[in-house]
């Protein structure tokens, strides 16, 4: 079936330190991509999404490119801060649009310290 | 705007009791989801509903668990009875057409 593999955690950082969070995917079809962000105590947000091949989403620094060839869908920020200090979850849906549902990564939690 | 609301934020309860979990979907939005997340089994899919029939339940883990969907602006997930392994943060998310679901702040349940 669908399944996400994400980066083990915890990773933990400095501020103004290089970010990447590995994502790679299995699923038939085209599957939209995305990476949420679950700060403590909240629910997940939307941090950004591609919805075909070689489509880069990005949101506050935060890059993730589709790449079908590899099935990745790796999150990237050049340079972190505290504030960034939060779980990531890299999911994908199975089908392009439409009413369907996520295909969650187990998440990673980021630990930026000043 | 107003996002998805959950209620209560806390519920903490003894082993046998009925725990009732509440969401309010955003306005105008057709497909409701219900999430368990635990440190163990990180985040699960209970079940969804789309224009308030459910889809699929097959993440339910038992017949302890069930969700109703009396109108699009209301859903409800009941444990009943409850059990200390119930114990999680269970989210409500909502979404309209292919955009990203939104996801309420979650209700955190422990189970004594």
């Amino acid at each position: 079936g669908d399944s996400v593999t994400q980066m083990e955690g915890p990773v933990t950082l400095s501020e103004e330190a290089f970010l990447t969070i590995n994502c790679t995917y299995t699923a038939t079809g085209y599957p939209s991509l995305f990476w949420y962000v679950q700060y403590p105590g909240e629910g997940l947000q939307l941090l950004l999404k591609a919805t075909k091949a070689d489509d880069k989403g990005s949101n506050k620094g935060f890059e993730a490119t589709y790449r079908k060839e590899t099935t990745s869908f790796h999150l990237e920020k050049g340079s972190v801060q505290v504030s960034d200090s939060a779980v990531y979850f890299c999911a994908l849906v199975p089908t392009q649009g439409g009413s369907e549902k996520l295909v969650f990564g187990k998440g990673t939690k980021l630990t930026v310290n000043p | 705007d107003a996002g998805v609301i959950q209620s209560p934020r806390h519920e903490v309860t003894e082993m046998g009791q009925e725990v009732t979990l509440r969401c309010k979907p955003i306005s105008g939005h057709n497909s409701l989801f219900w999430y368990r997340q635990t440190m163990m089994r990180g985040l699960e899919l209970l079940i969804y509903f789309n224009n308030n029939v459910p889809i699929d339940d097959s993440g339910m883990p038992e017949d302890r668990f069930s969700a109703k969907m009396p109108n699009a602006s209301f859903s409800t997930l009941k444990i009943q009875p409850s059990e200390p392994r119930d114990s999680a943060v269970y989210f409500c998310a909502s979404q309209t057409g292919n955009q990203p679901q939104h996801f309420g702040d979650g209700t955190r349940l422990s189970i004594l």
